[in-house]
């Protein structure tokens, strides 16, 4: 079945450590990648996406994220983890000539300082 | 003012009741869409529409209806409310495919 996966339920981290946050997708081609993080409380914001060109894309608040498509995968990183950046971050896939915007299941990050 | 506007933000409903969710944008963007949120399934697709004359089902349309009233209005419907539609709804919008989408800040929805 066509799906976007985040196996990452729950991620904890310290203040300053790097990130990596996990998504695989099963679609026939490759699809348009994103990465949204939503705060509390709040709706959903985009830190970065992937159509085409160079697998390495940046985003905002120090957000990257690579494309390998030999693996499916989209994963989402940050060097140095700051205290605001405790959200839920959701993978999304846009699929080629469907139009609709389909989401994974989400991670939570927790930051201790 | 935000881009996408939810109202109501929050609602407590009867099981059996009818309600609206009502969804307004400033963006101008064609494309809409109703999500819902729940603990553990992330955002699910209700409805999308990427006009005034085309409505999309999502995965998960039983239960709900839509009404694109205008380029900038998208409400949606739950025409007898059950107590598993308790959920977090988000509507959003984007330019077209392949582009950022915006979000409203969510409706928070609890059916007793």
């Amino acid at each position: 079945a066509q799906s976007v996966t985040q196996p990452d339920i729950h991620i904890t981290v310290s203040e300053g450590a790097s990130l990596e946050l996990r998504c695989n997708y099963s679609y026939g081609a490759t699809p348009y990648l994103f990465w949204y993080v939503q705060s509390p409380g709040q709706g959903l914001q985009l830190l970065l996406k992937y159509f085409s060109g160079d697998t390495l894309v940046q985003g905002i608040k120090g957000f990257e994220a690579e494309f390998k498509r030999s693996q499916s995968s989209f994963n989402l990183r940050k060097p140095s983890v700051h205290w605001s950046d405790a959200a839920e971050y959701f993978c999304a896939v846009d699929i080629y000539n469907t139009d609709k915007l389909i989401f994974g299941t989400g991670t939570r990050l927790q930051v201790f300082p | 003012d935000a881009d996408v506007t939810q109202t109501p933000r929050n609602r407590i409903t009867k099981t059996g009741k009818r309600i609206m969710l009502e969804c307004s944008q400033t963006k101008g963007h064609d494309r809409m869409y109703w999500y819902r949120q729940d603990p553990g399934l992330g955002l699910r697709l209700i409805y999308y529409s990427f006009d005034v004359k085309d409505i999309n089902k999502g995965e998960i349309s039983d239960g709900y209806s839509v009404s694109r009233q205008a380029q900038a209005k998208f409400s949606l419907s739950l025409e007898s409310a059950i107590p598993n539609q308790t959920a977090l709804y988000f509507c959003a919008t984007s330019d077209r495919a392949a582009t950022e989408a915006f979000f409203g800040q969510g409706t928070r929805l609890t059916v007793v």
